[in-house]
């Protein structure tokens, strides 16, 4: 079946320095989601993109879909404590489109 | 305000015990999604509804059911609760379509003794 696999799992970043996340999937998505889940709380949705080699800013975070819309990054420039949390990719899966499958998360940490 | 609300924060049941999740939301979503979240496995599809009394299965559905009766409430039902059900259980709402963001509550955290 499919998957969305995302690495790394754990990521610990001194603030100010940078962090990127990946999403990797096995099979082409129509579009990505990113979701993002402060420690204790729910996942917020963040950003979907659609198109491919499509990238999106949002402020310090840059988002972008690959040109085989198989792949997905999150990059965050200079990490603030504020960032810490666990940040999903998230596509539609293959065997029905309208069900959405989660990565696995990488958990930032910033160490101030 | 957009708001999801799952019924309890905290539960803790026995093995065996029949366990009702109740989701509510408030803004008229055709979508609602079962999830649960365990460490480094991310989130987990159970269940996922598209209309009033529609279901589809999701990755995990067994040992698990759901209901639909209203649009605005989906329910996931642990029939015999059993310890490896302990997890943390996410209800999600998304509008009209195959496209768009989930709204997350708060989560039910259910330990199984």
């Amino acid at each position: 079946g499919q998957q969305v696999m995302q690495i790394p799992q754990y990521q610990h970043v001194q603030e100010g320095e940078d962090f990127t996340t990946y999403c990797n999937s096995s099979t082409t998505l129509s579009n990505i989601q990113w979701y993002k889940q402060r420690p204790g709380g729910h996942p917020v949705f963040l950003i979907q993109l659609v198109k491919s080699g499509e990238v999106k800013k949002q402020k310090r975070l840059t988002f972008q879909f690959g040109e085989a819309k198989k792949n997905s990054s999150l990059h965050i420039t200079a990490t603030q404590t504020t960032d810490v949390g666990t940040y999903f990719c998230a596509g539609p899966y293959s065997g029905s489109a309208r069900q959405l499958t989660f990565g696995s998360g990488t958990q930032l940490t910033v160490l101030p | 305000d957009v708001k999801v609300t799952q019924s309890s924060r905290y539960l803790v049941k026995r093995t065996g015990e029949k366990v009702f999740l109740e989701c509510v939301q408030d803004m008229d979503h055709e979508n609602m999604f079962w999830y649960r979240q365990d460490p480094g496995l991310g989130l987990r599809l159970i269940y996922f509804s598209y209309d009033v009394k529609m279901k589809e299965k999701g990755d995990i559905p067994e040992g698990y059911s759901v209901s639909r009766e209203k649009k605005e409430r989906f329910s996931l039902i642990l029939e015999s609760a059993s310890t490896n059900q302990t997890s943390m259980y996410l209800c999600a709402s998304r509008g009209q379509g195959y496209t768009g963001e989930l709204f997350f509550g708060e989560g039910s955290r259910l330990t199984v003794l």
